[in-house]
């Protein structure tokens, strides 16, 4: 079945300053790759996606950028805000159905 | 803007006794899905229905959990009897194609 890692655990940057979130996933019938950001004690919120025929999604200071060779694909947020601390999860899946997620990097934007 | 719906949002019981979760999900959303997710980890797929019909319940630990969704609208996730290792959080979701919006979980402590 699928495996999905995610590196780093945690990570803390400057108010500012870029986060980089990085997954890689096992199974090349995977399709869907979504990000998810979880505030304490509330249920995850979709933030962005992208398909297995795209290479890099934006959102306005979001991005996310997809390797199907090498089987990765990275969460970048620009302009960090203290409001963007949270935890935040990828996850793969193959046409909606059996979705993985990674387990998960808790980011702390120091003001 | 639509949201998916669960209840209760907190509930403790003792190890042996019985509980149940409930999950309203957005309107139109053909898709179920029911997650458990431990604290410090990514959500884990326990059950997906596509409307009133299990699609995945690979990891349901089938003699202690079950699953129904009988007019493929509401749903319901039952623990009987509960253990202590149960302590999660069960998130539900749903969606009309790809992207899932998840309610704010339940927050089960078993004693």
């Amino acid at each position: 079945g699928e495996n999905v890692e995610q590196h780093p655990s945690t990570l803390s940057v400057q108010e500012g300053d870029s986060a980089v979130i990085k997954c890689t996933y096992s199974d090349s019938a995977s399709n869907y790759f979504p990000w998810y950001k979880q505030e304490l004690g509330k249920g995850p919120q979709l933030i962005i996606d992208i398909r297995s025929n795209v290479g890099e999604k934006k959102d306005q200071r979001i991005a996310v950028t997809l390797n199907k060779t090498a089987k990765h694909f990275s969460l970048h947020i620009t302009e960090t805000q203290p409001e963007d601390s949270a935890v935040y999860f990828c996850a793969a899946s193959n046409y909606g159905q059996n979705f993985v997620f990674g387990p998960g990097t808790r980011l702390s934007v120091l003001p | 803007e639509a949201e998916v719906a669960q209840s209760p949002r907190y509930k403790i019981t003792e190890k042996s006794q019985a509980v149940a979760f409930w999950c309203d999900p957005i309107s139109g959303h053909a898709t179920l899905y029911w997650y458990r997710q431990i604290l410090g980890q990514g959500p884990e797929l326990l059950v997906q229905f596509q409307d009133e019909s299990v699609v995945d319940d690979s990891q349901l630990p089938k003699d202690r959990f079950s699953a129904e969704r009988l007019k493929g609208v509401d749903s319901t996730l039952k623990i009987q009897p509960a253990e202590l290792g149960d302590s999660a959080m069960y998130l539900c979701a749903s969606s009309l194609t790809h992207e899932q919006f998840f309610g704010p979980g339940t927050r089960l402590t078993v004693l």
